[in-house]
Protein backbone atom coordinates (compact mmCIF):
# COMPACT_ATOMS: atom_id res chain seq x y z
CA UNK A 1 0.00 0.00 0.00
CA UNK A 2 0.91 3.78 -0.50
CA UNK A 3 0.92 5.60 2.82
CA UNK A 4 1.77 9.24 4.15
CA UNK A 5 1.67 10.55 7.92
CA UNK A 6 1.79 13.40 9.55
CA UNK A 7 0.20 15.13 12.24
CA UNK A 8 -2.72 16.55 12.47
CA UNK A 9 -2.43 20.08 13.78
CA UNK A 10 0.11 21.75 15.62
CA UNK A 11 1.04 25.46 17.52
CA UNK A 12 3.83 27.96 17.73
CA UNK A 13 4.78 31.06 18.92
CA UNK A 14 5.65 34.13 16.65
CA UNK A 15 9.16 34.01 16.10
CA UNK A 16 10.11 30.48 17.06
CA UNK A 17 11.23 27.25 15.46
CA UNK A 18 8.49 24.58 14.53
CA UNK A 19 9.45 21.27 12.82
CA UNK A 20 6.82 19.16 10.91
CA UNK A 21 7.35 15.43 10.35
CA UNK A 22 6.56 13.44 7.35
CA UNK A 23 6.75 9.28 7.20
CA UNK A 24 5.77 8.04 4.21
CA UNK A 25 5.54 4.13 2.67
CA UNK A 26 5.39 4.45 -1.56
CA UNK A 27 5.51 1.99 -3.90
CA UNK A 28 7.80 4.04 -6.11
CA UNK A 29 10.01 6.96 -4.63
CA UNK A 30 10.48 9.78 -7.32
CA UNK A 31 11.84 13.35 -5.08
CA UNK A 32 9.58 14.37 -1.94
CA UNK A 33 7.74 18.12 -2.38
CA UNK A 34 6.29 20.14 0.54
CA UNK A 35 3.88 22.33 0.01
CA UNK A 36 1.77 25.24 1.90
CA UNK A 37 -1.96 25.96 1.66
CA UNK A 38 -3.45 28.49 3.01
CA UNK A 39 -7.35 27.73 3.65
CA UNK A 40 -9.50 27.79 0.78
CA UNK A 41 -6.51 28.46 -1.04
CA UNK A 42 -4.37 26.62 -4.18
CA UNK A 43 -1.20 25.06 -2.62
CA UNK A 44 2.07 26.86 -3.37
CA UNK A 45 5.39 24.90 -3.98
CA UNK A 46 7.93 25.17 -0.83
CA UNK A 47 10.40 22.52 -1.35
CA UNK A 48 11.31 19.54 -3.17
CA UNK A 49 14.04 16.86 -1.61
CA UNK A 50 15.25 13.75 -4.11
CA UNK A 51 18.82 13.16 -2.23
CA UNK A 52 19.58 12.57 1.30
CA UNK A 53 20.16 15.44 3.11
CA UNK A 54 19.04 19.23 4.24
CA UNK A 55 17.60 21.69 1.42
CA UNK A 56 17.86 25.56 2.49
CA UNK A 57 15.75 28.10 1.33
CA UNK A 58 15.16 31.43 3.24
CA UNK A 59 13.25 30.80 6.26
CA UNK A 60 11.93 27.32 5.18
CA UNK A 61 14.52 24.01 5.38
CA UNK A 62 13.47 20.41 3.84
CA UNK A 63 15.23 17.11 5.35
CA UNK A 64 15.00 13.92 3.56
CA UNK A 65 16.15 10.32 4.84
CA UNK A 66 14.80 7.73 1.73
CA UNK A 67 16.16 4.82 4.05
CA UNK A 68 14.23 5.91 6.83
CA UNK A 69 10.70 6.94 4.48
CA UNK A 70 10.90 10.39 6.60
CA UNK A 71 11.14 14.12 5.53
CA UNK A 72 10.81 17.02 7.99
CA UNK A 73 10.18 20.88 7.22
CA UNK A 74 12.08 23.74 9.07
CA UNK A 75 10.23 26.81 10.10
CA UNK A 76 12.14 29.47 11.78
CA UNK A 77 11.39 33.09 12.93
CA UNK A 78 7.52 31.52 12.67
CA UNK A 79 5.38 34.76 11.68
CA UNK A 80 1.63 34.95 11.72
CA UNK A 81 1.63 34.75 7.79
CA UNK A 82 2.53 30.82 8.18
CA UNK A 83 -0.46 30.18 9.47
CA UNK A 84 -1.38 27.13 6.92
CA UNK A 85 -1.89 23.51 6.56
CA UNK A 86 1.46 21.97 5.40
CA UNK A 87 1.09 19.29 2.83
CA UNK A 88 3.90 16.29 2.47
CA UNK A 89 3.57 14.99 -1.04
CA UNK A 90 5.59 12.05 -2.46
CA UNK A 91 6.04 11.63 -6.52
CA UNK A 92 6.19 7.94 -7.66
CA UNK A 93 5.27 5.79 -10.85
CA UNK A 94 7.81 6.25 -13.63
CA UNK A 95 7.91 7.25 -17.81
CA UNK A 96 7.88 10.71 -17.05
CA UNK A 97 4.51 10.16 -15.32
CA UNK A 98 4.60 12.94 -12.32
CA UNK A 99 2.17 11.63 -9.97
CA UNK A 100 1.93 13.06 -6.60
CA UNK A 101 0.64 11.09 -3.55
CA UNK A 102 -0.84 13.47 -0.69
CA UNK A 103 -0.67 13.11 3.03
CA UNK A 104 -3.67 14.30 5.00
CA UNK A 105 -1.69 17.85 5.54
CA UNK A 106 -0.20 19.63 9.42
CA UNK A 107 -2.00 22.46 10.04
CA UNK A 108 0.06 24.95 11.45
CA UNK A 109 -1.31 27.42 13.75
CA UNK A 110 1.36 30.59 14.87
CA UNK A 111 0.51 32.72 18.09
CA UNK A 112 1.51 36.01 19.19
CA UNK B 1 1.02 36.59 -15.98
CA UNK B 2 1.36 32.78 -16.39
CA UNK B 3 -0.88 30.11 -14.90
CA UNK B 4 -3.89 28.35 -13.92
CA UNK B 5 -7.12 29.30 -13.65
CA UNK B 6 -10.21 27.54 -12.40
CA UNK B 7 -14.35 29.10 -12.85
CA UNK B 8 -15.82 29.69 -10.78
CA UNK B 9 -14.99 30.07 -7.66
CA UNK B 10 -18.27 28.74 -5.65
CA UNK B 11 -20.88 26.76 -7.68
CA UNK B 12 -23.91 25.26 -6.41
CA UNK B 13 -26.05 22.73 -7.99
CA UNK B 14 -29.18 20.24 -7.32
CA UNK B 15 -28.46 16.76 -6.65
CA UNK B 16 -28.85 14.53 -9.90
CA UNK B 17 -27.42 17.10 -12.14
CA UNK B 18 -24.29 17.06 -14.02
CA UNK B 19 -21.91 19.82 -13.49
CA UNK B 20 -18.66 21.01 -15.49
CA UNK B 21 -15.76 22.59 -13.96
CA UNK B 22 -13.32 24.69 -16.23
CA UNK B 23 -9.58 24.72 -15.91
CA UNK B 24 -7.14 26.32 -18.20
CA UNK B 25 -3.47 27.16 -18.39
CA UNK B 26 -1.04 29.24 -19.94
CA UNK B 27 2.03 27.67 -18.84
CA UNK B 28 2.39 25.32 -21.94
CA UNK B 29 2.50 22.35 -19.45
CA UNK B 30 1.95 18.63 -21.38
CA UNK B 31 0.53 17.56 -18.00
CA UNK B 32 -2.29 18.45 -16.20
CA UNK B 33 -4.66 16.90 -13.24
CA UNK B 34 -8.15 16.95 -11.19
CA UNK B 35 -8.30 17.00 -7.36
CA UNK B 36 -10.37 16.76 -5.14
CA UNK B 37 -10.15 17.76 -1.35
CA UNK B 38 -12.14 17.51 1.65
CA UNK B 39 -12.01 18.35 5.40
CA UNK B 40 -9.10 16.52 7.14
CA UNK B 41 -7.85 14.46 4.01
CA UNK B 42 -5.35 14.90 1.75
CA UNK B 43 -5.64 15.57 -2.20
CA UNK B 44 -6.70 12.63 -3.83
CA UNK B 45 -6.15 12.29 -7.70
CA UNK B 46 -9.70 12.24 -9.93
CA UNK B 47 -8.23 12.13 -13.38
CA UNK B 48 -4.85 13.44 -15.47
CA UNK B 49 -4.06 13.56 -18.63
CA UNK B 50 -0.10 14.04 -20.09
CA UNK B 51 -0.81 14.88 -23.87
CA UNK B 52 -4.07 16.08 -25.90
CA UNK B 53 -6.76 14.12 -26.75
CA UNK B 54 -5.72 11.23 -23.60
CA UNK B 55 -6.05 10.75 -20.37
CA UNK B 56 -6.15 8.37 -17.30
CA UNK B 57 -8.35 7.25 -14.02
CA UNK B 58 -6.41 8.29 -10.91
CA UNK B 59 -7.87 6.88 -7.81
CA UNK B 60 -11.05 7.82 -7.09
CA UNK B 61 -12.22 8.75 -11.10
CA UNK B 62 -15.79 7.10 -10.67
CA UNK B 63 -18.49 9.72 -11.10
CA UNK B 64 -16.40 12.12 -12.75
CA UNK B 65 -15.48 12.52 -16.82
CA UNK B 66 -12.90 14.76 -18.41
CA UNK B 67 -11.84 15.78 -21.50
CA UNK B 68 -8.34 17.13 -23.43
CA UNK B 69 -9.63 18.77 -26.36
CA UNK B 70 -6.72 20.77 -26.29
CA UNK B 71 -3.52 21.60 -24.29
CA UNK B 72 -4.58 24.43 -22.59
CA UNK B 73 -8.04 22.93 -21.17
CA UNK B 74 -8.78 20.22 -19.26
CA UNK B 75 -12.79 20.40 -18.12
CA UNK B 76 -14.19 18.03 -15.12
CA UNK B 77 -17.50 17.22 -15.06
CA UNK B 78 -19.19 15.62 -11.84
CA UNK B 79 -22.18 13.69 -12.93
CA UNK B 80 -25.06 12.70 -10.96
CA UNK B 81 -22.84 8.87 -10.35
CA UNK B 82 -20.72 10.44 -7.80
CA UNK B 83 -22.21 9.82 -4.34
CA UNK B 84 -20.90 12.66 -2.45
CA UNK B 85 -19.75 15.50 -4.69
CA UNK B 86 -19.52 18.15 -2.27
CA UNK B 87 -15.43 19.30 -2.21
CA UNK B 88 -12.93 21.09 -2.91
CA UNK B 89 -11.67 20.57 -6.60
CA UNK B 90 -8.08 21.53 -7.42
CA UNK B 91 -6.59 21.67 -11.00
CA UNK B 92 -3.21 21.42 -11.50
CA UNK B 93 -0.95 20.93 -14.63
CA UNK B 94 3.37 20.49 -14.90
CA UNK B 95 5.82 19.28 -17.31
CA UNK B 96 6.52 16.13 -17.41
CA UNK B 97 9.50 14.08 -16.01
CA UNK B 98 10.64 14.20 -12.77
CA UNK B 99 13.11 17.00 -12.06
CA UNK B 100 12.31 20.33 -9.78
CA UNK B 101 11.27 21.72 -12.86
CA UNK B 102 8.61 19.05 -12.88
CA UNK B 103 6.28 19.88 -9.72
CA UNK B 104 2.55 20.70 -10.07
CA UNK B 105 0.96 24.16 -10.00
CA UNK B 106 -2.02 24.64 -8.83
CA UNK B 107 -5.15 26.61 -9.66
CA UNK B 108 -7.35 28.60 -7.08
CA UNK B 109 -10.06 25.90 -6.92
CA UNK B 110 -13.27 25.45 -7.05
CA UNK B 111 -15.78 24.85 -4.21
CA UNK B 112 -18.26 22.66 -5.44
CA UNK B 113 -22.05 22.97 -3.57
CA UNK B 114 -24.47 20.17 -4.07
CA UNK B 115 -28.12 19.99 -2.31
Amino acid sequence: GQNIDQPTEMTATEGAIVQINCTYQTSGFNGLFWYQQHAGEAPTFLSYNVLDGLEEKGRFSSFLSRSKGYSYLLLKELQMKDSASYLCAVRGGSGGYNKLIFGAGTRLAVHP
Amino acid sequence: DGGITQSPKYLFRKEGQNVTLSCEQNLNHDAMYWYRQDPGQGLRLIYYSQIVNDFQKGDIAEGYSVSREKKESFPLTVTSAQKNPTAFYLCASSNLGTGLSYEQYFGPGTRLTVT
